[in-house]
């Protein structure tokens, strides 16, 4: 069956440094992967989307990027400020259904100033 | 705000109470989704519909009732729920991009459960 993994444990960084998740996925070809973020008590909010014809994808201070090869995607932050801190969720279009996505369980991102 | 809005944002119900969640989007969109998200785990997808007409149903038990009465709104009913349905229920709604190149799905706030 299909299956995302994101790392469950939080990731803690300093102000200013660059902040890499990863998105691992198996059982799966994927046509593109998405990025979304959560804040507690909120819905994930749409970031970036790269397509499986893609190696990077940037916006502002944003960068995916997608292996389908090694089946995973990292996602970086550059200089990092304590607003990025939040949960991170990638997502997968689901092969047998055109307008379903498969999420992740998300990363938590915490910034320090 | 995403356009998505949810209410009420957060109930409490006893396991023999009957209660409602509504989702109503003013993106225009085609398609509306029912998730769960309990702590520490993935979002579950339960229910997914398009053009009002119910497409998915992710093996969810019958004490939830999804309805969707035209393209802009979705329910969820609740009754005998139990105590392990406490989570964040969140709705969703997407449209196709361009080519049918996949879709991006804008979420509500959600409504935060707890079955007592």
């Amino acid at each position: 069956s299909q299956k995302i993994e994101q790392n469950s444990e939080a990731l803690n960084i300093q102000e200013g440094k660059t902040a890499t998740l990863t998105c691992n996925y198996t059982n799966y070809s994927p046509a593109y992967l998405q990025w979304y973020r959560q804040d507690p008590g909120r819905g994930p909010v749409f970031l970036l989307l790269i397509r499986e014809n893609e190696k990077e994808k940037r916006k502002e201070r944003l960068k995916v990027t997608f292996d389908t090869t090694l089946k995973q995607s990292l996602f970086h932050i550059t200089a990092s400020q304590p607003a990025d801190s939040a949960t991170y969720l990638c997502a997968l279009d689901d092969n047998n259904a055109g307008n379903m996505l498969t999420f992740g369980g998300g990363t938590r991102l915490m910034v320090k100033p | 705000e995403t356009g998505v809005t949810q209410t009420p944002r957060h109930l409490v119900m006893g396991m023999t109470n009957k209660k409602s969640l509504k989702c109503e989007q003013h993106l225009g969109h085609n398609a509306m989704y029912w998730y769960k998200q309990s702590a520490k785990k993935p979002l579950e997808l339960m229910f997914v519909y398009n053009f009002k007409e119910q497409t998915e149903n992710n093996s969810v038990p019958s004490r939830f009732s999804p309805e969707c009465p035209n393209s802009s709104h979705l329910f969820l009913h609740l009754h005998t729920l139990q105590p392990e349905d406490s989570a964040l229920y969140l709705c969703a709604s997407s449209q196709e991009l361009a080519g049918g190149e996949g879709v991006i799905q804008y979420f509500g706030a959600g409504t935060r459960l707890s079955v007592l």
